[in-house]
């Protein structure tokens, strides 16, 4: 069965530095979601993307944050300058219909320093 | 502003009983509701999908409703075993830009005990 697969499994990076999870979302799906989740917290939205466009960014999607497709199967999210509160678990989704059933990947656990 | 609340926030049952997880949201125009099992430090398992239009859907033991109106969800297990034992996220899907997004409950965390 197809599946969203995400790396690192865990990043452990000093305040301050850039990071950059990747995503491989599953192969027909065109709309693409980034959420996070801290420790003991809801999973919260942070941006969705289709057609190489951010579709709608929360608003912890501030400027620290962006998004890329770089080619035709990863999606990527990087964060510039992390601070010590960016440490949470980060889940890629994709879906193949704008309202549909989303798929999550297993999550990045970025741990800043 | 779409709000969703899980209760109970855990809940420990034997094994072998019925139980129902609830979810409720405070606006009603949603398009479809997730439920999800998140395993200790894992990610997110889709396990039944409801669209709006629907009243229910089933898999195997589970059972989710949905009254949209009354803005509430269920969640039902039937015979739990402890493999069932994990962290229940209900989710509704809400329009955002170009396409929808989820909102999540904070989760029941279930233990099924042997």
């Amino acid at each position: 069965e197809p599946e969203v697969t995400q790396t690192p499994s865990h990043q452990v990076t000093q305040m301050g530095q850039e990071v950059i999870l990747r995503c491989v979302p599953i192969s027909n799906h065109l709309y693409f979601y980034w959420y996070r989740q801290i420790l003991g917290q809801k999973v919260e939205f942070l941006v969705s993307f289709y057609n190489n466009e951010i579709s709608e960014k929360s608003e912890i999607f501030d400027d620290q944050f962006s998004v890329e497709r770089p080619d035709g199967s990863n999606f990527t999210l990087k964060i510039r300058s992390t601070k010590l509160e960016d440490s949470a678990m980060y889940f890629c989704a994709s879906s193949d219909v704008r309202i549909n059933e989303q798929y999550f990947g297993p999550g990045t656990r970025l741990t800043v320093t | 502003k779409q709000e969703v609340t899980q209760i109970p926030a855990a809940l420990s049952v034997p094994e072998g009983e019925n139980l129902v997880l609830n979810c409720s949201f405070t606006d009603s125009a949603i398009y479809n509701l997730q439920w999800f099992r998140q395993d200790p430090g894992k990610g997110l398992t889709s396990l039944l999908l409801i669209q709006s239009s629907q009243r229910e859907q089933t898999s195997g033991r589970l059972n989710a409703s949905l009254d949209k109106s009354s803005g509430r969800s269920t969640l039902y297990i039937a015979a739990s075993q402890p493999g069932d034992s994990a962290t229940y996220l209900c989710a509704v899907t809400v329009w955002g830009g170009s396409q929808g997004n989820l909102i999540f409950g904070k989760g029941t965390k279930l233990s099924v005990k042997p």
